[in-house]
C-alpha cells in the first residue's frame, strides 16, 4: 500500500530564516505531487504541483519554491520566511491518471 | 470561475442524530467530486468520491453523498452521527491536477 510522509511535524522559525519541508511517497511510482497551505479557518490553497522530476507548476506567486529531486520526493523551500508564511502545510499525491489526492499528516509552521 | 462552496461554517448535532453537510460547485463540466475529513492537526482523509454513474455514492465510516447535477450539489450525509465524527469536512471538485476545495464545515457532536 501507499504511504506519504512529511517532516518535520512542527517547526518554529524566526522571520528571515530559511525553510525546507520534505515530503516522500512510498509504494507508487511517478505520482503527481502537491503542496498545499491551510491557514487558520480557511480552506486549502494549492501552492505547487509536479507531474514529474524537475517539473514544477506554481499556482500562487510568493517567496516559496518547490523542487522534486527524485520521483517520490517533493520539497518546499524558502530563502527568507515571512510572518505570513505561518500555517499548516500539506503534501498530497495522486496517481497520474486519477484525480483523487491522498494527503500526508502535515507540517505546522510558525514563523515568529 | 471554478469554485466550491460549503455554506455552513459550523454545524452542531447530537450524537445519534442524522447529518447533512452541503456542498455546491461551479465548474465548466461535470467535475470529479470528493469529500475529505480532517481531524485537528492531521492531514485530510478521503471519505468518498464521485466520478460517474450512480449518483449516490457510499464511503467509509458510514458516510454517503448524493450528486445532483441540476443543483450542482454534492451533499454529504450520515444517518446516525457518532462522537468520533467530530472533525472538519471538506468538499472538493475538479479534474486531474486541479482540485478546488471548499473552506470546510466544522462538525461538533454533542452527547
Amino acid at each position: 500500500s501507499q504511504t506519504i510522509h512529511q517532516w518535520p511535524a512542527t517547526l518554529v522559525q524566526p522571520v528571515g530564516s530559511p525553510l525546507s519541508l520534505e515530503c516522500t511517497v512510498e509504494g507508487t511510482s511517478n505520482p503527481n505531487l502537491y503542496w498545499y497551505r491551510q491557514a487558520a479557518g480557511r480552506g486549502l490553497q494549492l501552492l505547487f504541483y509536479s507531474v514529474g522530476i524537475g517539473q514544477i507548476s506554481s499556482e500562487v506567486p510568493q517567496n516559496l519554491s518547490a523542487s522534486r529531486p527524485q520521483d517520490r520526493q517533493f520539497i518546499l523551500s524558502s530563502k527568507k520566511l515571512l510572518l505570513s508564511d505561518s500555517g499548516f502545510y500539506l503534501c498530497a499525491w495522486s496517481e497520474i491518471t486519477r484525480s483523487e489526492q491522498y494527503f500526508g499528516p502535515g507540517t505546522r509552521l510558525t514563523v515568529t | 470561475a471554478q469554485s466550491v462552496t460549503q455554506p455552513d461554517i459550523h454545524i452542531t448535532v447530537s450524537e445519534g442524530a442524522s447529518l447533512e453537510l452541503r456542498c455546491n460547485y461551479s465548474y465548466g463540466a461535470t467535475p470529479y467530486l470528493f469529500w475529505y475529513v480532517q481531524s485537528p492537526g492531521q492531514g485530510l482523509q478521503l471519505l468518498l468520491k464521485y466520478f460517474s454513474g450512480d449518483t449516490l455514492v457510499q464511503g467509509i465510516k458510514g458516510f454517503e453523498a448524493e450528486f445532483k447535477r441540476s443543483q450542482s450539489s454534492f451533499n454529504l450525509r450520515k444517518p446516525s452521527v457518532h462522537w468520533s465524527d467530530a472533525a472538519e469536512y471538506f468538499c472538493a471538485a475538479g479534474g486531474a491536477n486541479n482540485l478546488f476545495f471548499g473552506t470546510g464545515t466544522r462538525l461538533t457532536v454533542i452527547p
